[in-house]
């Protein structure tokens, strides 16, 4: 079964709490994203990683981390110091350094009490 | 980055033709136009891309204007399932898409 993967679908954490999110693909595509999304709202890029051990600040990364130590997974770790963290977060995948399609996860759903 | 603009919301009846109109009138010469769609609580899924010339796949067609400031996607039968939020993108730099808020089509049976 090939694809994205994203787990858990809903996550609910107390405030305060730091929580991670994870992005796991055998699509074996170099690029990965984070998006973040609210209600009625499109999507905000929060950190791109286009090679294994690099990766890149999007729009919105403040309060967010990443690392990128294997090709198949991209977690993102919520922390504390953001200030907003319920939202859907979406993991996608592409190809390569052109320009190309992204293939999306199915979000997890977080919820901070 | 170049924006986009596009209708909050369209209505459709099932098995008629929806043009899905977008403005990007600050596109610059490398940017390509993407669609996708988002059902309710799922990742967005791919539709069509092109640069230039008007393209076609099994989901749905792009007719780019010669000027490139606008585009329109055609679904050419709109079903119940083609009922979704339809995001017009530039891909311009680094890779990165930005999505506005789409447009809310409704297919009315």
């Amino acid at each position: 079964d090939g694809g994205i993967t994203q787990s858990p679908k809903y996550l609910f954490r107390k405030e305060g709490q730091n929580v991670t999110l994870s992005c796991e693909q055998n699509l074996n595509h170099d690029a990965m994203y984070w998006y973040r999304q609210d209600p009625g709202q499109g999507l905000r890029l929060i950190y791109y990683s286009q090679i294994v051990n690099d990766f890149q600040k999007g729009d919105i990364a403040e309060g967010y981390s990443v690392s990128r130590e294997k090709k198949e997974s991209f977690p993102l770790t919520v922390t504390s110091a953001q200030k907003n963290p319920t939202a859907f977060y979406l993991c996608a995948t592409a190809t390569g350094p052109s320009t190309d399609t992204q293939y999306f996860g199915p979000g997890t759903r977080l919820t901070v009490l | 980055d170049a924006k986009t603009t596009q209708p909050n919301s369209m209505e459709s009846n099932e098995e008629e033709p929806v043009h899905l109109p977008c403005n990007h009138s600050t596109i610059s010469g490398t940017d390509y136009i993407h669609w996708y769609r988002q059902l309710p609580s799922q990742g967005p899924e791919y539709v069509i891309h092109g640069l230039t010339s008007n393209v076609n796949n099994r989901m749905a067609s792009l007719a780019i204007a010669e000027d490139r400031k606008s585009s329109t996607l055609i679904l050419h039968r709109a079903t119940l399932r083609d009922a979704a939020v339809y995001y017009c993108i530039l891909d311009g730099s680094a890779r990165q898409l930005t999505f506005g808020s789409g447009t809310q089509l409704t297919v009315l049976p």
